[in-house]
């Protein structure tokens, strides 16, 4: 069983087209993450839901919309497709907690995009 | 705001040969630091985690240590074999509640 699962690996699109990338995890987590990696491996976070609430959005552009349906799940839509938006997109949960019992961050197995 | 560092960026070592990867913050004001490895490909892979309070954990060949006050924190791994070869990142959630990543080492254990 894939604890954290996201929908699909590869996305290869146009400029300006509209997609979006699912997640699901299945480890009764109620925080959930959106990360983009570059080229470079550089991890950078860009949303994060806590049962199914908004606590971190980063600076990124709004065409990119996470939705969160219920608290397995956080997707992500992205508008009008740009050249830059070809990165890995990795999704993350973990259980919430503060202070020195902060859970353990768990990913998924990342969604290429490729904008052409 | 939190910078983390993992050097060296890249490490190639033959096989059976004890190793460490180092990992430093700036930040002392962190919750925990995890470990992880990255396949080409793949999502990353928890291998490790240590809370603030703790000094190190162990999980097989693999050790990591925290040591909080001078912002750094090594993973040491036994008798390395080629199935170790991949990218090993470092994050530390701070008291502001947010995960910060390194840019990770790139490990080549050679047969």
């Amino acid at each position: 069983d894939t604890a954290v699962s996201q929908t699909p690996k590869y996305l290869v699109t146009q400029m300006g087209n509209d997609k979006s990338i699912k997640c699901e995890q299945n480890l009764g987590h109620d925080t959930m993450y959106w990360y983009k990696q570059d080229s470079k491996k550089f991890l950078k976070i860009m949303f994060s839901y806590n049962n199914k609430e908004l606590i971190i959005n980063e600076t990124v552009p709004n065409r990119f919309s996470p939705k969160s349906p219920d608290k397995a799940h956080l997707n992500l839509h992205i508008n009008s497709l740009e050249l830059g938006d070809s990165a890995v997109y990795f999704c993350a949960s973990r259980h919430y907690s503060q202070g020195n019992s902060a859970g353990e961050l768990f990913f998924g197995e990342g969604s290429r995009l490729t904008v052409l | 705001k939190q910078e983390v560092t993992q050097i060296p960026a890249a490490l190639s070592v033959p096989e059976g040969e004890n190793l460490v990867l180092n990992c430093s913050f700036t930040d002392s004001a962190i919750y925990n630091l995890q470990w992880f490895r990255q396949d080409p490909g793949k999502g990353l892979t928890s291998l490790l985690l240590i809370q603030s309070s703790q000094r190190e954990q162990t999980s097989g060949r693999l050790n990591a240590s925290l040591d909080k006050s001078s912002g750094r924190s090594t993973l040491y791994i036994a008798a390395s074999q080629p199935g170790d070869s991949a990218t090993y990142l470092c994050a530390v959630y701070d008291t502001g509640n947010q995960f910060y990543f390194g840019t990770g080492t790139s490990l080549t254990v050679i047969p």
